[in-house]
């Protein structure tokens, strides 16, 4: 079946820095959703990216798809701790599926204050 | 105040036992999905419905078992033919019939099969 593979798994950063996290298919997406899960809690949704090219910002993070539609990525400009969770992606095929979202493993976030 | 209302939060069963899940929501969606999570895993749907009295397998739909005979409910039975029933269970529901928007999810349900 189609996957979508979400790199890294796990992530430490000092507080402050930077974080990305990437998401791949390898085949063309329709579009994908990018979801934020805390601690002990369930995803909630952040974001849709549509278009080929799309960059989306919400305060200090910026969303990307691809040209191509393939690939995607979500980065934090200076991590607080209240970054903290895990981040996923969730890709949407066309055709056969279509209704069906394809979430990629997640990257774990940790923030060292 | 409009959601989705996952119970129980936690349950512990004997192996062989069947035990079904309860997703309510009150937000007049028509879609709504369950799906597992396993550490490392992310997400992976077991079944979901778009509209009433009807639903479709997902990526991992055996043992379990769905009805949907109301719009603002979506229970899920884990089977005894479940091989490894412990999990995070998380109902997931959204508006339209028409190819997936966000996704709202409850709370989930975290099963221990002892």
């Amino acid at each position: 079946g189609q996957q979508v593979m979400q790199i890294p798994q796990y992530q430490h950063v000092q507080e402050g820095e930077d974080f990305t996290t990437y998401c791949n298919s390898s085949t063309t997406l329709s579009n994908i959703q990018w979801y934020k899960q805390r601690p002990g809690g369930h995803p909630v949704f952040l974001i849709q990216l549509v278009k080929s090219g799309e960059v989306k910002k919400q305060k200090r993070l910026t969303f990307q798809f691809g040209e191509a539609k393939k690939n995607s990525s979500l980065h934090i400009t200076a991590t607080q701790t209240t970054d903290v969770g895990t981040y996923f992606c969730a890709g949407r095929y066309s055709g056969a599926g279509s209704y069906q979202l394809t979430f990629g493993k997640g990257t774990k976030l940790s923030v060292i204050p | 105040d409009g959601g989705i209302t996952q119970s129980p939060k936690y349950l512990f069963r004997k192996e062989g036992q069947n035990v079904t899940l309860s997703c309510e929501q009150n937000l007049n969606h028509d879609a709504m999905y369950w799906y597992r999570q396993d550490p490392g895993q992310g997400l992976r749907l077991i079944y979901y419905s778009q509209i009433v009295n009807d639903f479709q397998k997902g990526d991992i739909a055996e043992g379990y078992s769905v009805s949907r005979e109301k719009k603002e409910s979506f229970p899920l039975t884990v089977t005894s033919a479940q091989k490894n029933p412990t999990a995070f269970y998380l109902c997931a529901s959204r508006t339209g019939q028409g190819p997936p928007g966000e996704l709202f999810f409850g709370e989930g349900s975290r099963l221990t099969v002892l």
